[in-house]
């Protein structure tokens, strides 16, 4: 069975530029999340979708980030404009439905803002 | 006081030895527990969750202090494939919007 899938696995832009991260997640997972990990921290809950609904966005700095899960399958986390602190991994998990179902993760994208 | 917080370690033991992470959590409401590992620049992987009578897999074994709002891990005959970080991971409950908290890791380092 496919894991997550996400793309791209590296990024490097300079500031003030626009980036965007796809998932794909696992099939049949209702349930989807973004997360960010920063070096020697644990992920942190950017957003989380229920299908196509987001249900918990209120960690997400909506002056320059957006997400969206159009047809409750792939979703997308973009970052406009990026700024140097926004150098992070980040990383979108699904789950059968809701935090009580074990989180799978995808390999993340590691974004380094110049 | 952080949602979730642990001992950043590193641990550094030899192999064979016996180690232990503890794990605290501030939201009594807090629903379920789990123990992630993550390696070097990868992905987090659920190890075990954590139920309130303890329970063991192998040579890991997990256990939920409600009253004093710690669950912990301990972990026999360390192997070298088990140098990681070991991230505690608590479901806040209704009151916190019954979103996953991560503990910042602990990081282990088996040796020779």
């Amino acid at each position: 069975e496919a894991g997550v899938v996400q793309s791209p696995r590296y990024k490097i832009i300079e500031k003030k530029q626009p980036v965007a991260f796809w998932c794909n997640p696992i099939s049949g997972h209702n349930t989807l999340y973004w997360y960010l990990q920063n070096l020697g921290q644990g992920p942190e809950l950017l957003i989380r979708y229920e299908n196509e609904e987001a249900v918990d966005d209120s960690q997400l700095p909506k002056d320059r980030f957006s997400a969206e899960r159009l047809k409750g399958v792939d979703s997308t986390l973009k970052i406009q404009p990026a700024e140097l602190g926004d150098s992070a991994v980040y990383l979108c998990a699904s789950s059968l439905q809701g935090d009580s179902y074990e989180q799978y993760f995808g390999p993340g994208t590691r974004l380094t803002v110049t | 006081r952080k949602e979730v917080e642990q001992d950043p370690g590193p641990f550094n033991v030899p192999e064979g030895a016996t180690v232990a992470f503890n794990c605290t959590y501030s939201n009594s409401a807090s629903q379920s527990f789990f123990w992630y590992r993550q390696d070097c620049r990868k992905e987090p992987k659920l190890l075990m969750s954590v139920y309130s009578s303890g329970n063991e897999d192998g040579r890991f074994t997990a256990q939920l202090n409600r009253a004093s709002q710690y669950i912990s891990l301990l972990i026999r005959d360390s192997k070298l494939s088990d140098s990681a970080t070991y991230l505690c991971v608590v479901n806040m409950g209704p009151g916190g919007g019954n979103k996953l908290t991560f503990g910042t890791g602990t990081q282990l380092k088996v040796e020779l």
